[in-house]
This record gives C-alpha cells, structure tokens and sequence, in this order.
C-alpha cells in the first residue's frame, strides 16, 4: 500500500525556472494538501483541495499554483523560482473533515534553488 | 490567529526513562489535534489523534491527552528506546478552518542506549 507517492524526491532549479512537484493517494481520500517545511517556521500550508474539482489557497500561497487533476492527484506548480521557494514540499491527504480528519503525508520533495 | 507551542524544542534522556512531549495551543475552539513522527529526511508518519470531545488516546507505548481549556496536549512515551529518537509535532485542527492544521515546530527527541 503506497499511501501518498511525491515527485521527485530531489531537484535544484536556477532562479526563474519552472517545475511541477506531482503527488498521487491511492487511499481513495478526498482532501489534499501541499505543505512546506522550513527550519525555524515549521510546516506551512501552501494550498488544499478539499475535494476533487475545488482548490483553495492555505497560509502562503504566493508564488505556487496547483490542479487537481483528479480524485489522486494534486500537483504544484512553481512558474517562476525564486531562492526563498527552497525548502522541504510534502504532499499530504485525508478524509473528509467531518471524518476524524487523519492527515497522511508524503515522503517530502527538496527542493534548492540557485 | 492559532498559535502551536512545543516545548522543549530538543530532549535527550537514557533509553529506558518514561518521558512526556509538551504542547500548547492559544485557541482552544479546536476539532482534532494530531501527534506526529519524523524521522531525518523522511515525511510525517501519523502516530495519535485526539478529537476534541475526547481527553486521551493510547497506542501501544504512546499515550496523548487533551486538556481543551487549558490549551494543552501531552504525548507520553513508556519505557524509551532508541528507536523513538526522532522529532515530535504536533498539529490543530480548527473548527471554522476548513481544512488547515497548524503545526508546532516540534519536539526532537533523542534516546540514547
């Protein structure tokens, strides 16, 4: 059972490139997440979706976009990389909230940009 | 704004102690909170979760509490071994938040044999 599946595991951009960070559930969850992790500020929530076809943008959504593409999947995207979008991405998904709202998360995605 | 809290922010104890993480929450009009587990370079690995009408959850070693008034959650680890080290977070769920958990900038525990 693969739970929630992120790529890649690693990448280094030079500043002003693009890429797309991709994750896929197979829990059948309807919520999904994109949170960062950085030392010092924790795990912030970049956006969610709470269910397939719906977006919303979580605590620091500037400079990321994201599509979910289907009921599994849920990708962000930076247009334009900026050295302060270096940090740790991880890929997270649960249940509805009036469910017990059990957060499962990826294996993270690192990302450095020069 | 929700604000999570854990303290201490490093521990180191011999393997063998019984040892309690700390965490502490501003609003308490929460729906759930959550205790997580992260290994070095690895993702969350979710270990208890404690909706608000409930004061404690056990799984195995592990034992949370919730105390919504007073702010406050625990996680107690019996009998300590090495494998435990790793760090600690815990995470909110608010009532009117829809979907978005604050974290706490967790606890990193060390347990040495």
């Amino acid at each position: 059972n693969a739970g929630v599946t992120q790529t890649p595991k690693f990448q280094v951009l030079k500043t002003g490139q693009s890429m797309t960070l991709q994750c896929a559930q197979d829990m059948n969850h309807n919520s999904m997440y994109w949170y960062r992790q950085d030392p010092g500020m924790g795990l912030r929530l970049i956006y969610y979706s709470a269910s397939e076809g719906t977006t919303d943008k979580g605590e620091v959504p500037n400079g990321y976009n994201v599509s979910r593409l289907n009921k599994r999947e849920f990708s962000l995207r930076l247009e334009s990389a900026a050295p302060s979008q270096t940090s740790v991405y991880f890929c997270a998904s649960s249940e509805q909230p009036t469910s017990t709202g059990e957060l499962f998360f990826g294996e993270g995605s690192r990302l450095t940009v020069l | 704004k929700q604000e999570v809290t854990q303290i201490p922010a490093a521990l180191s104890v011999p393997e063998g102690e019984n040892l309690v993480l700390n965490c502490s929450f501003t609003d308490s009009a929460i729906y759930n909170l959550q205790w997580f587990r992260q290994d070095p370079g690895k993702g969350l690995t979710s270990l208890l979760l404690i909706q608000s009408s409930q004061r404690e959850q056990t799984s195995g070693r592990l034992n949370a509490s919730l105390d919504k008034s007073s702010g406050r959650s625990t996680l107690y680890i019996a009998a300590s071994q090495p494998g435990d080290s790793a760090t600690y977070l815990c995470a909110v769920r608010m009532n009117n938040a829809g979907n978005m958990l604050t974290f706490g900038g967790g606890t990193r525990l060390m347990v040495k044999p």
